[in-house]
């Protein structure tokens, strides 16, 4: 397997725009995990999907952040519009609770920059 | 709610000597408790776990960690540590009754020069 699978790597995008980060989790994995990473505030969990629901989204910043799951193999995290202060990279973990044993096994992530 | 306290922001050793990374957790029942490494540019990736068992738990590149739960602590060590380890180090853990979700300390930074 190819491993949980990023795009893009690197966003560079101005205030106001639209971003939209994409996820490929690991074919089988039940679980996927959208956090956030910064110096400030280290990493946070944004929202977690089970079997395409999402069950615990009480890390989403605010209104303008959204996550979906259409299928199994593919998330997308949307910020419109972005601020500055969204600037952080943002990972997306899955993991197979049952026989992973709790493992999340992370992608690259996606570094953003907003000016 | 679960949390995880990583009290020191770096760590410095020199090659070869043994390192610890420290690691206390809150939470209200039972822990699974994890570390993770992150190198620069990259994810995280697993190191170890402790779930239930012995409380020295063996995990890759030569790291292990002791959950020890009257101190409320699962410090990561190594006998003797490499340049190579140096790293981002995250502890985390998943709380019994709050669902999947995994809660990462702030990190340490492990520095270790030749």
């Amino acid at each position: 397997d190819a491993g949980v699978i990023q795009s893009p790597r690197h966003e560079v995008t101005e205030m106001g725009q639209e971003v939209t980060l994409r996820c490929k989790p690991i074919s089988g994995h039940d679980y996927l995990f959208w956090y956030r990473q910064t110096m400030m505030r280290g990493l946070e969990l944004l929202i977690y999907f089970n079997n395409n629901v999402p069950i615990d989204d009480s890390g989403m910043p605010e209104d303008r952040f959204s996550a979906k799951m259409p299928n199994a193999s593919f998330s997308t995290l949307k910020i419109q519009p972005s601020e500055p202060r969204d600037s952080a990279v943002y990972f997306c973990a899955s993991n197979d609770r049952v026989r992973g044993a709790n493992v999340l096994t992370f992608g690259a992530g996606s570094r953003l920059t907003v000016l | 709610a679960q949390s995880v306290a990583q009290p020191e922001d770096q760590v410095n050793v020199a090659e070869g000597n043994p390192l610890t990374v420290k690691c206390t957790y809150s939470v209200s029942g039972n822990p699974y408790l994890f570390w993770y490494v992150q190198y620069p540019n990259r994810g995280l990736q697993f190191l170890l776990k402790y779930i239930t068992g012995d409380n020295l738990v063996k995990g890759s590149y030569g790291f292990e960690a002791e959950f020890n739960k009257s101190q409320t602590s699962f410090h990561l060590k190594k006998p003797s540590a490499l340049v190579s380890d140096s790293a981002l180090y995250f502890c985390a853990v998943r709380d019994m009754e709050g669902g999947n979700k995994l809660v990462f300390g702030a990190g340490t930074i492990l520095r270790v020069k030749s």
